[in-house]
């Protein structure tokens, strides 16, 4: 079974304005990872935050982590339409060389 | 770098017949190659892993002898559907992990596969 799990499952909000995802887990990680899919396409890889990072910076994303709570979100500033995207959370599970998914977050901006 | 190629980007099948989807790294050596499914509107789901030269690992639940997966070299692996079926019809990605790397790993455009 998916070990991430997101919300909100939706999101919409105005063009400008920041948009806050979060991301929860069930094991310990060797690092988490971001990612953007537009409709039907394939995956765009947004940041990576290692497991004994606490809060990681790209551009207008912005990662943090809590391991103690199992827990991540991503923060995308300043929208613009072109985020419109679902986003998905990837936990890289120790001891076991793959990622597991979480169900992802549908992020609309309006313009 | 690090680019992954798959092709078919979309594929037409009829029921009962048999697809395969080619997933290629382009500039680097794949020592790992995952295959992923996604249905409309849900997230992704590893379906398997597979090791150059080795047999794949399947998730729990996925039926190898369905989802048939070679990865004969370090820049390809394929997937072949099996006596394909409509509930098979989903979006199919792949992924590799570098060789030597750590355990980053580049995705693929996806295949779209409909089964009529």
């Amino acid at each position: 079974s998916q070990q991430g799990e997101e919300d909100p499952q939706a999101l919409s909000i105005q063009e400008g304005e920041n948009a806050t995802m979060n991301c929860s887990y069930k094991t310990s990680i060797n690092n988490l990872q971001w990612y953007r899919q537009n409709s039907g396409r394939g995956l765009v890889h947004l940041i990576l935050i290692r497991s004994n990072e606490r809060e990681k910076h790209s551009g207008r994303l912005r990662v943090t982590l809590d391991t103690s709570k199992k827990s991540s979100s991503l923060l995308i500033t300043a929208s613009r339409a072109a985020d419109t995207a679902s986003y998905f959370c990837a936990t890289d599970i120790q001891g076991a060389q793959k990622l597991v998914f979480g169900q992802g977050t549908r992020l609309t901006i309006n313009p | 770098g690090a680019v992954v190629s798959q092709h078919p980007s979309w594929v037409i099948c009829k029921s009962g017949t048999s697809v395969k989807i080619e997933c290629r790294s382009l500039d680097f050596q794949a020592t790992t190659m995952f295959w992923y499914r996604q249905f409309p509107k849900q997230s992704l789901m590893l379906m398997a892993t597979s090791n150059e030269g080795s047999k794949a690992t399947y998730e729990q639940g996925v039926e190898k002898d369905k989802f048939l997966i070679n990865h004969a070299s370090l820049t390809l692996s394929t997937l072949t559907v099996t006596s394909a079926h409509p509930e098979d019809s989903s979006f199919y990605i792949c992924s590799a992990s570098r060789l030597a790397g750590g355990y980053e790993q580049y995705f693929g455009p996806g295949t779209r596969l409909t089964v009529t």
